[in-house]
């Protein structure tokens, strides 16, 4: 079965501190991870995916297939990240996402 | 581009009546995704069309819920008899190509239609 676990409903850090979302997911095959985010009032819009190793508004997320793990880090927050943070996996030749429960990320002045 | 539209952003029902939840993909998107999103937990899949074709439906419940894409025209999502539990947010996506790894992934969600069963 798949499933995507986040541990967090919610994590609140000082602005400049270092930002680790937890992501870990279940799916025997080889997955692709996503994160997306959901600013306050607007869509959820796709943040990173693994198979493309970018770093999207300093964030950046190792897919670890040992720990099954997705991690989403940022060294150092800044006030406009806070928003609700959604880990995703794709598996196989599936095209549905699943989605974890999401993380509400503030981040304090 | 307006981007993925779901209309109405808020639809209130009473038990028992039918909600229709319309979403138009993106121009040039053929492929349209529906997931349920109750309060307190992450999105759910329901249903995977192309048009006039449902691909996946692993996801949606066995009674009252439909979903259609037809040639022309949004995508919609049908509830009848609805009740208090279907109350969440339903949010579409869409993509150009069922092909999430090719050059042109985009699996673009809408802003959601939010149902309340009162």
């Amino acid at each position: 079965a798949q499933r995507v676990t986040q541990p967090e409903k919610l994590l609140s850090v000082f602005k400049g501190a270092p930002v680790e979302l937890k992501c870990n997911y279940s799916y025997s095959g080889s997955p692709e991870l996503f994160w997306y985010v959901q600013y306050s009032r607007q869509r959820l819009q796709l943040l990173l995916r693994h198979i493309s190793r970018e770093s999207i508004k300093g964030f950046t997320a190792d897919l670890n297939k040992g720990e099954t793990s997705f991690h989403l880090k940022k060294p150092f927050a800044q006030e406009e990240d806070s928003a609700m943070y959604y880990c995703a996996l794709k598996g196989g030749g599936a095209q549905k996402l699943v989605f974890g429960q999401g993380t509400r990320l503030t981040i304090n002045p | 581009n307006a981007g993925v539209m779901q209309n109405p952003r808020h639809l209130v029902r009473r038990r028992g009546q039918e909600a229709r939840l319309r979403c138009s993909p993106m121009k040039g998107h053929s492929h349209v995704y529906w997931y349920r999103q109750l309060p307190e937990e992450g999105l759910k899949f329901m249903v995977y069309l192309q048009k006039e074709n449902i691909i996946d439906e692993s996801g949606m419940p066995k009674e009252r819920f439909s979903a259609e894409f037809p040639k022309e025209g949004p995508s919609i999502l049908r509830i009848q008899q609805v009740v208090r539990g279907d109350s969440a947010a339903y949010f579409c996506a869409s993509s150009p190509s069922g092909d999430y790894r090719g050059p042109k992934y985009g699996y673009t969600f809408g802003s959601g239609t939010r149902l309340t069963v009162v």
